[in-house]
């Protein structure tokens, strides 16, 4: 893989369900994987970063994976909220500065 | 904390103008800023880095005279398009590191400005 992919590009679920999404990256030469939730006309708004292999991070509904070696990561909401629709853009970064974004999923929560 | 402001957040102008946007840090000195452009369905595109005090990085295919980077001070750079046509149309977004704290990358981003170039 010589971008970042995420899938899928847009999905719609129903509140109250659980979704996941992923991200692709690079594995050879990473350094830190970050995962931004964008809503329509604001700052994407960082989440989390992740540097370890098998590193796992919660916030509240919120949780994400990290497998450097394969060159994955999940993001897992449990419970999905109207207020969760938004862009989850993730981004890899393999060295000092220089980070590589992903298309984003676009995740709307129907109420 | 770690806010950024952009300005303006869309604008419209004329083929043959110049734009000038403008990335804040309000509350944080930021050493570092990127700009980046986004056209539909497309990644976020780094565009340029900039750190206050020196001539911006411009990263490859991106013309250094067509997109003007100041960053003056430790709060402010500054994006120029100068004679923007049609193709320039597109949603710019810019981040900035805090300076005092470098995790792993982390940036802090504008909300954007969305260009229209008639």
């Amino acid at each position: 893989i010589l971008n970042v992919e995420q899938s899928p590009q847009s999905l719609h679920v129903q509140e109250g369900d659980s979704t996941n999404f992923t991200c692709s990256f690079p594995s050879s030469n990473f350094y830190a994987l970050h995962w931004y939730r964008w809503e329509t006309a604001k700052s994407p708004e960082a989440l989390f970063v992740m540097t370890l292999n098998g590193d796992e991070k919660k916030k509240g509904r919120i949780s994400a994976t990290l497998n450097t070696k394969e060159g994955y990561s999940y993001l897992y909401i449990k419970g999905s909220q109207p207020e969760d629709s938004a862009t989850y853009l993730c981004a890899s970064s393999g060295g000092y500065q220089k980070v590589t974004f992903g298309t984003g999923t676009k995740l709307q929560v129907i109420p | 904390g770690a806010v950024v402001s952009q300005h303006p957040s869309w604008v419209i102008c004329k083929s043959g103008t110049s734009v000038k946007i403008e990335c804040r840090s309000l509350d944080f000195q930021a050493t570092t800023m990127f700009w980046y452009r986004q056209f539909p369905k497309q990644s976020l595109m780094l565009m340029a880095t900039s750190n206050e005090g020196s001539k911006a990085t411009y990263e490859q295919g991106v013309e250094k005279d067509k997109f003007l980077i100041n960053h003056a001070s430790l709060t402010l750079s500054t994006l120029t398009v100068t004679s923007a046509h049609p193709e320039d149309s597109s949603f710019y977004i810019c981040s900035a590191r805090d300076g005092s704290t470098t995790f792993y990358n982390e940036q802090f981003f504008g909300p954007g400005t969305r260009l229209t170039v008639l």
